[in-house]
Formats: C-alpha cells, sequence, structure tokens
C-alpha cells in the first residue's frame, strides 16, 4: 500500500524560502508512470494545483508558482520535494502531496494523498 | 479559460439522492474528477473517468461528464457523505484545475 507523508517547516518568514519533503513508502517514484504532486490549500479554501513530477524527473507548474516554484527527486527515489521561494502571507496554507494516475486517458486522478503539512508564513 | 464552477453548498435529506455539479470549458475536452474532504482531513478522490469508482468507494458515488458539465450523484446520501466535494480536470495546457467547492449538508 503506498502512503505519502509530508515534513517540513511549520513557520517560514516571509521573503524566505520554503522547503518541503515528500516521503513515498511503498513505491519507487520512478515505477509505474505516475505523477507525483503538490497541491496545497489555504485555511478554509478550496484546493490549488502547485505543479508535478514525472519518473524522469521533469516538472510542469502551475503558471502562478511557475517563476518561484521548483519540484525535484530525490536520488534514492523514495522522496520529492518542493521549493517555494519569495514567500508571502498569501502562501500560508496546508501543502498536500500526492500521486496523479498516469495520463493514458481524458482525466487525471490523485488516487494518494498525503495528509498534509500546515506551513505558517509570519514574521 | 481554465476554471470550474461548483455551487457553494447543496444540501440533501438522509437517503434522499442528490447531484453535485462542476461547469467548466475544460470538462468539453476532459473527464471530471471528484474528491471527498471531510474538517481536518486530506481529499480522498471518489470517482474519475468516465466511469471509475476507487476500491473502498461505495458504489452510491456516481458521476457523468458531458457539454462542459460534470456531474456527481449521491444515491442515498448517508450521514457519512457529509462534506466537501471539489471537482477538477486537466486543462489543455497540461495544468491541473479545481472546482472552488462544494459543502455537502446531509440532514
Amino acid at each position: 500500500q503506498v502512503q505519502l507523508q509530508e515534513s517540513g517547516p511549520g513557520l517560514v518568514k516571509p521573503s524566505q524560502t520554503l522547503s518541503l519533503t515528500c516521503t513515498v513508502s511503498g513505491a519507487s517514484i520512478t515505477s509505474g508512470g505516475y505523477y507525483w504532486t503538490w497541491i496545497r490549500q489555504p485555511v478554509g479554501k478550496g484546493l490549488e494545483y502547485i505543479g508535478r513530477m514525472s519518473v524522469t524527473g521533469t516538472a510542469h507548474y502551475h503558471p502562478s508558482f511557475a517563476s518561484r516554484v521548483t519540484i525535484s527527486p530525490d536520488a534514492s527515489k523514495t522522496q520529492f520535494f518542493l521549493t517555494l521561494n519569495s514567500l508571502t502571507a498569501a502562501d500560508t496554507a496546508v501543502y498536500y502531496c500526492a500521486r496523479d494516475l498516469p495520463w493514458i486517458s481524458w482525466y487525471n486522478a490523485f488516487d494518494v494523498w498525503g495528509q498534509g503539512t500546515m506551513v505558517i508564513v509570519s514574521s | 479559460s481554465s476554471e470550474l464552477t461548483q455551487d457553494p453548498a447543496v444540501s440533501v435529506a438522509l437517503g434522499q439522492t442528490v447531484r453535485i455539479t462542476c461547469q467548466g470549458h475544460s470538462l468539453k475536452t476532459f473527464f471530471a474528477t471528484w474528491y471527498q474532504q471531510k474538517p481536518g482531513q486530506a481529499p480522498i478522490l471518489v470517482f474519475y473517468g468516465k466511469n471509475k469508482r476507487p476500491s473502498g468507494i461505495p458504489d452510491r458515488f456516481s458521476g457523468s461528464t458531458s457539454g462542459g458539465t460534470a456531474s456527481l450523484t449521491i444515491a442515498g446520501a448517508q450521514a457519512e457523505d457529509d462534506a466537501d466535494y471539489y471537482c477538477s480536470s486537466r486543462d489543455t495546457s497540461a495544468n491541473v484545475i479545481f472546482g472552488g467547492g462544494t459543502k455537502l449538508t446531509v440532514l
């Protein structure tokens, strides 16, 4: 059974860089053709897609984040990372990592989610 | 445009059928995917593609997508279905977009 677990600092200062880790257990991020994704949710608001990484490490980012985000794999192939810079209070949210099914048809689906990690941007 | 629109809130009497809708241009090309989220929990996948329901999701959950509108139908809503529901889809720029969510109240 595949499980995902986010980890990282709960509090980051404005203008600084956020670094989060998603640890994957029960599978390797290089198998199965999945996309490994980051999604966030401001408190009391909806879900926001940040971006994804393929099994080869190729990344795709939502235009809203593209100028300041990086999603990358770990050499061990059991973790992947989110780096988001130039933080403001608007980046305060619960950050989720998720697994996206292979895009072999006219849909995508996040079938496995981490529990989420709360990040507060404040001085 | 890359937007999905959902009604903010819907209610249903216990045991009755409810339809939650999602509208957007991307749904003319791609199927909708639906997630259920309860307070303090991560979303879970409840329906996707033309007719796919993940293992463990009750068969009272079903979905459809046609002509820019997608629907998630819960036939015989139960108290445990009280939750927020989000639709999402791919768009033509290879992004994933989410609707704003619908809060379902089971009365």
